[in-house]
């Protein structure tokens, strides 16, 4: 069964403090790696999609990476506006057809100004 | 607003009753996903349409649940006989294509009393 794995559950920072979470995934074959924000009372925003070891994206302050069995969310010199949960979910890719997204339970972000 | 659209936001009912939400994927997305989400989790998949076509349903989704997806346009979620432990936020998403990701609406939340 495919399953995902964040950590830390909740992480506290400073203003300008960087740090990273991390998701750690067991998948049969990975068809994509996707990296969500959810802000308290609404659904997950889109950030990443990753397809292969080795490969990167970033936007504003925020840089994904993915290897055979984990991935990474750097935040670089976070402001308090980067306060969210960030979830992490695998597409597996199956013979029947399946196309749903397995999540993580989310690491709650916090910064602090 | 071309996003995925979910109604009502909030619902609140007595155990026992039927409920039936409301999601309008983005217009060009042949596929659409109903997730359920309790505080502190991720979302976990109940079900999947391409198109009027369901896919795949979840073992969460018992036989008091249904949902349909007429003319591949809008779907519904019904709960019929709700217990208290059906409260939580229901989401709806929509993609374009295996592999590419899902925009999510911003739930609906089911409160039973």
């Amino acid at each position: 069964e495919d399953q995902v794995t964040q950590s830390p559950e909740a992480l506290r920072l400073q203003e300008g403090e960087s740090s990273s979470l991390n998701c750690s995934y067991t998948v049969s074959g990975l068809r994509g790696l996707f990296w969500y924000r959810q802000d308290p009372g609404k659904g997950p925003e889109f950030l990443f999609t990753l397809y292969s070891a080795g490969e990167e994206k970033e936007k504003e302050r925020l840089k994904a990476t993915l290897t055979k069995k984990e991935s990474f969310l750097h935040i670089t010199a976070p402001k308090p506006e980067d306060s969210a949960t960030y979830l992490c979910a695998v597409q597996a890719v199956d013979q029947g057809g399946s196309e749903k997204l397995v999540f993580g339970k989310g690491t709650k972000l916090t910064v602090n100004p | 607003d071309t996003g995925v659209s979910q109604n009502p936001r909030h619902k609140i009912t007595k155990r026992g009753q039927n409920v039936t939400f409301r999601c309008d994927p983005i217009s060009e997305h042949n596929r659409l996903y109903w997730y359920r989400q309790t505080l502190g989790q991720g979302p976990e998949f109940l079900t999947y349409f391409q198109n009027e076509a369901q896919l795949e349903k979840s073992r969460l989704l018992s036989d008091r649940f249904s949902a349909e997806r007429p003319k591949g346009s809008f779907s519904t979620l019904e709960i019929q006989r709700t217990e208290q432990g059906d409260s939580a936020m229901y989401l709806c998403a929509s993609s374009y294509s295996g592999g590419s990701p899902l925009h999510f609406g911003n739930g609906t939340r089911l409160t039973v009393t």
